[in-house]
């Protein structure tokens, strides 16, 4: 299957600070990438839908400003956790597809801790 | 609101035999549906998929069955392996009818596989 890469795999970062996770697609063009967020022993969350060059589509309860999602090129979307806060803390996955119809294919997940 | 329900939180077959993973959901809007594999820590991994126009999709050793009229799916994995043994999560696809009609992928809570040797 196609190939997508994120990263960081793991990030702690202190209280109040912001971080940057990259997701991007090797060998496709992704039009389309999906944001999840994990909690242990539940089920991936989706928080957010992107597609290139335009602003991304948030389920609701999730906070727009403080999870930005950019999707600027067809090959990378990143998602920044802003004055991250130790609740914060999770397993963030992004998948990313290229065409309507077709299958999700999904990075290797990012752990955030928010010391 | 859980639109895609895995109602069994693990299942555990003897190797060589039929494993059969149940889904269920609400939303009569979704247009296609995937099985993912998922070990701990790492991404989840793509299986197989199944259009809404289909009543079954057949890869290999995984079959997807799909019955719209009771909104339920199924993944059939014969014969079963241990290296099949992970958790299982459904998935569905729609179409937003606003918000630009930009896209869902949602997921059930999984299915903890074991296939004991």
């Amino acid at each position: 299957g196609a190939v997508v890469s994120q990263h960081p795999s793991r990030v702690i970062c202190k209280s109040g600070t912001s971080v940057k996770i990259e997701c991007r697609s090797l060998d496709f063009q992704a039009t389309t990438m999906f944001w999840y967020r994990q909690f242990p022993k539940q089920s991936l969350m989706l928080m957010a839908t992107s597609n290139e060059g335009s602003k991304a589509t948030y389920e609701q309860g999730v906070e727009k400003d403080k999870f930005l999602i950019n999707h600027a090129s067809l090959t990378l979307s990143t998602l920044t956790v802003t004055s991250a806060h130790p609740e914060d803390s999770s397993f963030y996955i992004c998948s990313a597809r290229q065409t309507r119809g077709t299958e999700a294919f999904f990075g290797q997940g990012t752990r955030l801790t928010v010391v | 609101d859980q639109q895609v329900k895995q109602n069994s939180p693990s299942l555990s077959v003897q190797e060589g035999r039929i494993s059969i993973l149940n889904c269920d959901y609400t939303n009569s809007m979704f247009d296609y549906f995937l099985w993912y594999k998922k070990y701990p820590a790492e991404g989840p991994t793509f299986l197989i998929s199944i259009s809404s126009i289909k009543d079954k999709n057949e890869d290999g050793r995984f079959t997807v069955f799909l019955n719209k009229s009771a909104k339920h799916l199924s993944l059939h994995i014969v014969p079963s392996q241990p290296g099949d043994s992970a958790v299982y999560f459904c998935a569905a696809h729609s179409i937003r009818l606003t918000q630009g009609g930009s896209e869902k992928l949602v997921f059930g809570k999984g299915t903890k596989l074991t296939v004991n040797p």
